[in-house]
């Protein structure tokens, strides 16, 4: 079973704290992905990465950075939280040329 | 306007009931599509691919139109345990294109 695990599922934030949402994933997948879930908006695409060290914006990066060391690990970070980035993030993977996504459980964040 | 729009219902059923779901996409360049299913506070889960010659499985059929860019989901025979929100996804500009959801709920 593919697993994929993100380091918490409750997060609590102050404004302008700079915060790291970490994503791993078992299976030897190349893609990952991060994403923010809001209500009536659905999933959109913050970062994605093909590789290891290799990164893409997604749709909504402002705000946002990434980083792949380890092809396992796919790191979120939030260089300077805000109020609207008060989100589920979910981090997903996949296999080379494959479109079936696995996710995390997500990391519901809020920032105060 | 949003690549991917889908009725957010409720679309609320009894059970044994039979109930269909539509959304549109507006990048005719997309290739592939699919249903993702997310139940309750969790992760999406891939349901099934949708192929353009139409494919079911079991209970669930999924239909493509490229000429008029929709997708379609049936679910026949409804059980409690469909109650979830339901996905529909393309191919994006650079990765998958998620809808917002449709939301259903089974009832006794």
């Amino acid at each position: 079973d593919v697993k994929v695990t993100q380091s918490s599922r409750y997060l609590v934030k102050r404004t302008g704290e700079k915060v790291f949402l970490e994503c791993v994933q078992d299976m030897d997948h190349e893609n990952m992905f991060w994403y923010r879930q809001d209500p009536g908006l659905g999933l959109r695409l913050i970062y994605f990465s093909y590789d290891v060290k290799m990164k893409e914006k997604g749709d909504i990066p402002e705000g946002y950075s990434v980083s792949r060391e380890k092809k396992e690990r796919f790191s979120l970070i939030l260089e300077s939280a805000s109020t609207n980035q008060t989100s589920m993030y979910l981090c997903a993977s996949t296999q080379i040329l494959s479109y079936e996504q696995y996710f995390g459980p997500g990391t519901r964040l809020t920032v105060t | 306007r949003k690549e991917v729009e889908q009725d957010p219902g409720p679309f609320n059923v009894p059970e044994g009931a039979t109930v269909a779901f539509n959304c549109t996409y507006s990048n005719s360049a997309s290739q592939s599509f699919f249903w993702y299913r997310q139940d309750c506070r969790k992760e999406p889960k891939l349901l099934m691919s949708v192929y353009s010659s139409g494919n079911e499985d079991g209970r669930f059929t999924a239909q493509l139109n490229r000429a008029s860019q929709y997708i379609s989901l049936l679910i026949r025979d409804s059980k409690l345990s469909d109650s979830a929100t339901y996905l529909c996804v393309t191919t994006g500009r650079r990765a998958l294109t998620f809808g917002s959801g449709t939301r259903l709920q089974v009832q006794p």
